[in-house]
């Protein structure tokens, strides 16, 4: 079972700021299966990408993924009001397996 | 309107059961793959269960294998989980999701869940 470690747990930003959460995986991810997800207070998970770099119908530009093998990242290039919230990475294709989150707060 | 709805949430005794219900709408419920991911208050997210459109074939994490079931009624759209010998550390909320590409895959579609208590 692969499991994914997030860092940072907290990152603090001003808006329109850049930020860039981690996801690394201990041992390497098969055919970029790697996903991340956008969760609120009180709301569902929303997908934000897929199979590593593929943004989901209607997230904006301003989201994206990369990476390869055991590291991965979500890069959000200007931070806006409403992007304050809980992020996770997802493995998938094996058994499903989540990172514990990095929560986006604002500074 | 493309959505999944959980419902039968509650209050349960240690030891007790107690059975999910998730109703879809929007889609062609039986080609689809769903699963069920929990999120214990405060806590990260894990994924429960999934089974395929034709209920062929299903997974469970190692968590739940032995003490809960998945199943569905395609004929009306829902899906299910009987949860028995039911723990403390179940608590969470429940969500019922559409895994894509494959049976095991990202979830694009999440319902809004649907709160399990365990406790005495």
């Amino acid at each position: 079972e692969i499991v994914l470690t997030q860092s940072p747990g907290t990152l603090s930003l001003s808006p329109g700021e850049r930020a860039t959460l981690s996801c690394r995986a201990s041992q390497s991810v098969s055919n970029r299966y790697l996903a991340w997800y956008q969760q609120k207070p009180g709301q569902a998970p929303r997908l934000l990408i897929f199979d590593t770099s593929s943004r989901a119908t209607g997230i904006p530009d301003r989201f994206s993924g990369s990476g390869s093998g055991t590291d991965f990242t979500l890069t959000i290039s200007r931070v806006e009001p409403e992007d304050f919230a809980v992020y996770y990475c997802q493995h998938y294709g094996t058994l499903e397996t989540f990172g514990q989150g990095t929560k986006v707060e604002i500074k | 309107e493309v959505q999944l709805l959980e419902s039968g949430g509650g209050l349960v005794q240690p030891g007790g059961s107690l059975r999910l219900s998730c109703a879809a709408s929007g889609f062609t419920f039986s080609t689809f793959g769903l699963s069920w991911v929990r999120q214990a208050p405060g806590k990260g997210l894990e994924w429960v269960a999934t089974i395929s459109g034709s209920s062929g074939s299903t997974h469970y994490a190692d968590s739940v294998k032995g003490r809960f079931t998945i199943f569905r009624d395609n004929s009306k759209d829902t899906l299910y989980v009987q949860m028995n010998s039911l723990r403390v550390d179940d608590t969470a909320v429940y969500f019922c999701a559409r895994p894509r590409i494959q049976l095991l895959g990202y979830f694009d579609l999440w319902g809004r869940g649907t709160l399990v208590t365990v406790s005495s």
